[in-house]
């Protein structure tokens, strides 16, 4: 079946270095990309996403290419914010059957 | 409004109690779904409903009852849960089930104690 491969961290960073978050999918077909992202006690927010090969979806500095020849989806920042502290799941949809998730990426980002 | 609101936002009930949590969405969705997550784990599919019927069930125990009344609401029903079934319950919605890019819209979730 569909799985979602990511680093587990966590991922400790000072305020304004880059960031990077590895995700890898497996997967028939052409599905879609996704990152997620929760703060602590709340519910997950769409961050970006990606259709098709090549694409880049971007958002509040946050940056991900879909690579169809290395199955990736990764995540980029170039200057993290304490705000950005949170955990980050990577997922896929496969034309809707359903969401499959990575199992999430804790950053910290300290001062 | 680009909203998935869910009700309570916390629980606590005894293994014997009935209650039911609540989701609605007034954008349109025909698709919701409704996820467990534990502590430190990604989301796990529970239950798909799409065009108000249930289109995927992924499993889940019979104490765990899904409903859809009409296209803005979702709910779900729980009865004789158990201790290890206290999770944060995510209901989430999409336009429809199967189209290429469609994301998912989610709640606040609700925050399970079974005692």
């Amino acid at each position: 079946g569909d799985s979602v491969t990511q680093m587990e961290g966590p991922v400790t960073l000072s305020e304004e270095a880059f960031l990077t978050i590895n995700c890898t999918y497996t997967a028939t077909g052409y599905p879609s990309l996704f990152w997620y992202v929760q703060y602590p006690g709340e519910g997950l927010q769409l961050l970006l996403k990606a259709t098709k090969a090549d694409d880049k979806g971007s958002n509040k500095g946050f940056e991900a290419t879909y690579r169809k020849e290395t199955t990736s989806f990764h995540l980029e920042k170039g200057s993290v914010q304490v705000s950005d502290s949170a955990v980050y799941f990577c997922a896929l949809d496969n034309y809707g059957q359903n969401f499959v998730f990575g199992p999430g990426t804790r950053l910290s980002v300290l001062p | 409004d680009t909203e998935v609101t869910q009700t309570p936002k916390h629980l606590v009930m005894g293994m014997t109690n009935k209650k039911s949590l609540k989701c609605e969405q007034h954008m349109g969705h025909r698709a919701m779904y409704w996820y467990k997550q534990k502590a430190k784990k990604p989301p796990e599919l529970m239950f798909v409903y799409s065009y108000e019927k249930l289109s995927i069930n992924e499993s889940v125990p019979s104490r765990f009852s899904p409903e859809c009344p009409n296209s803005s609401l979702l709910n779900l029903h729980l009865h004789a849960l158990q201790p290890e079934d206290s999770a944060l319950y995510l209901c989430a919605s999409s336009q429809v089930q199967g189209a290429e890019g469609t994301e998912a819209f989610f709640g606040q979730g609700t925050r399970l104690t079974v005692v």
